[in-house]
């Protein structure tokens, strides 16, 4: 069970917008940023939103994120084939010392 | 350009010890603290360990705290997992990431440790 929460699974139309929600606690998501990777079969993650919502460069602006409370999500407007792949939210945990994942999301695009 | 390349893992008996190491370069692998993560065969990513950038601090998940050990070499750029007590829960891709604001940006490609009999 991942300290933090996000829906096994998304699905959306190409073109489409998709939210993937991140839901954690004060002792995580509300006291620490937020980041967002996305990892294809067999690779290694890739750093997608840093700091809530800043994207590092290469990122395509379809990808954005935003933070609430103890919840943050990830948008991906324009939805194209390519992004059907995984997706983990993460932050710092001050009560467990620790980095925290969420139990990832894996996005079908129909 | 950024770099971290895993190496060490391997097929290991169960109560087995194995050494993992990461070999850092591109950026000032003193300045950064790191992470080890793993993930097991078709599931998610578990965070294993950090480490701060002088070794004054270490702190690790509860599901191996007490038999793995992460320490680093600063002189060397490298990052290491001395893993011992190894069950059939440690199988996983084990992975060395950079820490940036308390989380991983950076990361290697991961190496397969496998604990079987």
């Amino acid at each position: 069970q991942s300290v933090l929460t996000q829906p096994p699974s998304a699905s959306g139309t190409p073109g489409q917008r998709v939210t993937i929600s991140c839901s954690g606690s004060s002792s995580n998501i509300g006291s620490n940023t937020v980041n967002w990777y996305q990892q294809l079969p067999g690779t290694a993650p890739k750093l997608l939103i840093y700091s809530n919502n800043q994207r590092p460069s290469g990122v395509p602006d379809r990808f954005s994120g935003s933070k609430s409370g103890t919840s943050a999500s990830l948008a991906i407007s324009g939805l194209q084939s390519e992004d059907e792949v995984d997706y983990y939210c993460a932050t710092w945990d001050d009560s467990l010392n620790g980095v925290v994942f969420g139990g990832g999301t894996k996005l079908t695009v129909l | 350009e950024v770099q971290l390349v895993e190496s060490g893992g391997n097929l290991v008996q169960p109560g087995g010890s194995l050494r993992l190491s990461c070999a850092a370069s591109g950026f000032t692998f003193s300045s950064y603290n790191m992470n080890w993560v793993r993930q097991a065969p078709g599931k998610g990513l578990e965070w294993v360990s950090y480490i701060s950038s002088s070794s004054s601090m270490t702190y690790y998940a509860d599901s191996v705290k007490g038999r793995f050990t992460i320490s680093r070499d600063n002189a060397k750029n490298s990052l290491y997992l001395q893993m011992n007590s190894l069950s059939d829960e440690d199988t996983a891709v084990y992975y060395c990431a950079r820490n940036r604001l308390g989380k991983p940006d950076y990361w290697g490609q991961g190496t397969l440790v496998t604990v079987s009999s």
